[in-house]
């Protein structure tokens, strides 16, 4: 089973800061996705990285693909309150049978 | 377009008892998951169906199965329900794993 780490587990910061959360493993994935979610809700995707070295852009969000498609990173630019959330790293497994998701960064984003 | 639909949206059972959860994919979606998601925890893999085939299973015990209808949609069953099967039972349809997944609400289970 391919495990992902994903960090800070918890993350508190002032609206207009910036911050990273991490996602890495040891195992190869054919895809990396990020999504966030509310209370209550089922995942929404946010954004998939399918090559090595990839960043893709979201307004104020920056999601990079490691060159070896083992890691992943999510920077946010100036936070604002309505990025409050959980927000989950999820490797597409070579087999292409299923996710594997990380823990989960719970940010909390303070007016 | 309907998202992926779930029911029921809550659920509360006795231990030993049996649920079956339901799930309507995308429309053209043919690729159905199950995962549970534990409070505080990220989701985990349970099983994917394609065209009405079991394609990955996750490492759950026998008590939980599955299956794919004609028309794409979905049933979880679990059986001989234990205390520790109380989570969010999420589903996710795709058109392809690499494009990602669209999940519905979840059905909350709660074993007492």
């Amino acid at each position: 089973t391919q495990l992902l780490e994903q960090s800070p587990q918890f993350l508190s910061i002032q609206e207009g800061e910036n911050l990273t959360v991490y996602c890495n493993s040891s195992s190869v994935f054919s895809s990396l996705q990020w999504y966030r979610q509310e209370p209550g809700e089922g995942p929404v995707l946010l954004v998939t990285v399918v090559t090595g070295g990839e960043v893709k852009k979201l307004k104020r969000l920056t999601f990079q693909f490691g060159d070896a498609r083992k890691d992943s990173s999510l920077h946010i630019t100036a936070a604002q309150p309505g990025d409050t959330g959980l927000y989950l790293c999820a490797g597409q497994e070579t087999s292409g049978s299923r996710l594997t998701f990380g823990e989960g960064t719970q940010l909390t984003v303070n007016p | 377009d309907a998202g992926v639909t779930q029911s029921p949206t809550h659920l509360i059972k006795t231990r030993g008892q049996h649920v079956t959860l339901r799930c309507s994919p995308i429309s053209g979606h043919k690729s159905v998951s199950w995962y549970q998601q534990v409070l505080g925890q990220g989701p985990q893999f349970i099983f994917q169906y394609y065209e009405k085939e079991e394609r990955g299973r996750g490492n759950f015990p026998d008590r939980f199965s599955a299956r794919q209808f004609p028309n794409y949609s979905s049933e979880l069953n679990v059986n001989a329900l234990l205390l520790g099967d109380s989570a969010l039972y999420l589903c996710a349809s795709s058109l392809a794993g690499d494009l990602g997944y669209t999940f519905g609400s979840g059905t909350r289970l709660t074993v007492v």
